[in-house]
């Protein structure tokens, strides 16, 4: 059974540094990863997709890392923003998607 | 541009009694699938459908039903509703395992 786990849990950052949010899974045998942003009581919305033959992708300020081999992903956000602040969640892909529990960021002005 | 589109957007029930969530996407994808996202937990698969006429299980269906009804719809059905099912349901949908799953915008449950 796919396990994911994101850490940490929460982090606050003062506006203009750069964030790092991390996310590891047990098995390797995946399609892709996708990160996505989910702002309080809404849903959620796709920000990048990193398939499994990839190593990384890159939009605007977010750019993530996929090392398959040793079951993990990095998101990083560049200069970061107060509009930043949200849950971010990964999600690794077999016949369907299981998700990591989450960080919760908060950028403060 | 719609998407993924959920009814209702939010549902108060009573123990016991029955409702459907309803999904549709404008999208053409082959596969969707109905998430709960309870706090702490992420989110967690209840049924998925890989293609028209097909529905499995995903990792927490117990009370649950769903119904792939054509290309674009899929229902989700609570028969007798618990308080345990209180949560924010999504649906999903996606063209092919490589693609990304786009989500709508969730139903919040709560069942007093």
């Amino acid at each position: 059974k796919q396990e994911v786990t994101q850490i940490p849990a929460a982090l606050s950052v003062p506006e203009g540094e750069n964030l790092v949010l991390n996310c590891s899974f047990t098995d390797s045998a995946i399609y892709n990863l996708q990160w996505f942003r989910q702002d309080p009581g809404k849903g959620l919305t796709s920000l990048l997709l990193i398939q499994s033959s990839q190593r990384e992708q890159t939009s605007g300020r977010l750019n993530a890392s996929l090392d398959k081999s040793s079951g993990r992903s990095t998101l990083y956000i560049a200069a970061s923003q107060p509009g930043d602040s949200a849950t971010y969640l990964c999600a690794v892909s077999d016949y369907k998607l299981s998700f990591g529990a989450g960080t919760t960021v908060t950028v403060r002005a | 541009n719609a998407g993924v589109t959920q009814t209702p957007k939010f549902q108060v029930l009573k123990t016991g009694q029955s409702m459907t969530l309803q999904c549709a996407q404008d999208m053409n994808h082959n596969s969707m699938y109905w998430y709960r996202q309870d706090p702490g937990m992420g989110l967690r698969l209840i049924y998925y459908s890989a293609s028209e006429g097909t529905t499995d299980k995903g990792e927490v269906p117990n009370g649950y039903n769903v119904s792939r009804l054509n290309k674009r719809e899929f229902s989700l059905r609570l028969e007798s509703a618990a308080p345990s099912q209180t949560s924010v349901y999504f649906c999903a949908s996606r063209g092919g395992l490589t693609l990304p799953q786009h989500f709508g915008d969730g139903t919040r449950l709560s069942i007093l």
